[in-house]
């Protein structure tokens, strides 16, 4: 069984198009990521999201936005895309720390988005 | 604030040859402290971790101590295999009431050749 999963797996698509990506995860953990990751492999976290906050990266814009349906799920909407969009995004989760329980992250297997 | 120094890459080796890619850390209390590998067009998997001073973690014949006096978590490999060539990545998870955040070194890019 797959534990953190990503769809698509490429995602190609024209500047200014509206685009989702989508995760889940059958760990039964409380906090969801996504990071980007570009072609120079240096990974920069985006959010961070469990059922109580969201931690947003400054850096990142607006034009990103987590979406979380259920505790399992962390979907990443993209407006506007723009070339320099293009990297590949990887979802991670894991348990709550203050849970004091495991502290390992785990990771989906990337989706590499293309903007044209 | 907290952060992850690695070595910077790429690393190239011969088959057999002795591994080490250099980690420190900058952090306030006792953070747990990770390894992962991603191989190439996979995402991160975990390679080891430690989660108190002096713990060593190991996988796969990889070994990484965790060394407070001097705040690294240097990972070893005593004879690295072509299918070890991946990109490895230093990351810490600090103690806290607050944190879920984790922190990523930049990433070292290692190729061993036949």
């Amino acid at each position: 069984d797959t534990a953190v999963s990503q769809t698509p797996k490429y995602l190609v698509t024209q500047m200014g198009n509206d685009k989702s990506i989508k995760c889940e995860q059958n760990l039964g953990h409380d906090t969801m990521y996504w990071y980007k990751q570009d072609s120079k492999k240096f990974l920069k976290i985006m959010f961070s999201y469990n059922n109580k906050e969201l931690i947003i990266n400054e850096t990142v814009p607006n034009r990103f936005s987590p979406k979380s349906p259920d505790k399992a799920h962390l979907n990443l909407h993209i407006n506007s895309l723009e070339l320099g969009d293009s990297a590949v995004y990887f979802c991670a989760s894991s348990q709550d720390q203050r849970q004091g329980l495991s502290d390992t992250q785990y990771f989906g297997p990337g989706t590499r988005l293309t903007v044209l | 604030g907290d952060s992850v120094t690695q070595m910077e890459g790429p690393v190239t080796l011969s088959e057999e040859a002795f591994l080490t890619i250099n980690c420190t850390y900058t952090a306030t209390g006792y953070p747990s402290l990770f390894w992962y590998v991603q191989y190439p067009g996979e995402g991160l998997q975990l390679l080891l971790k430690a989660t108190k001073a002096d713990d060593k973690g190991s996988n796969k014949g990889f070994e990484a101590t965790y060394r407070k006096e001097t705040t690294s978590f240097h990972l070893e490999k005593g004879s690295v295999q072509v299918s070890d060539s991946a990109v490895y990545f230093c990351a810490l998870r600090p103690r806290s009431n607050t944190g879920n955040q984790f922190y990523f070194g930049t990433g070292t890019s290692l190729t061993v050749i036949p």
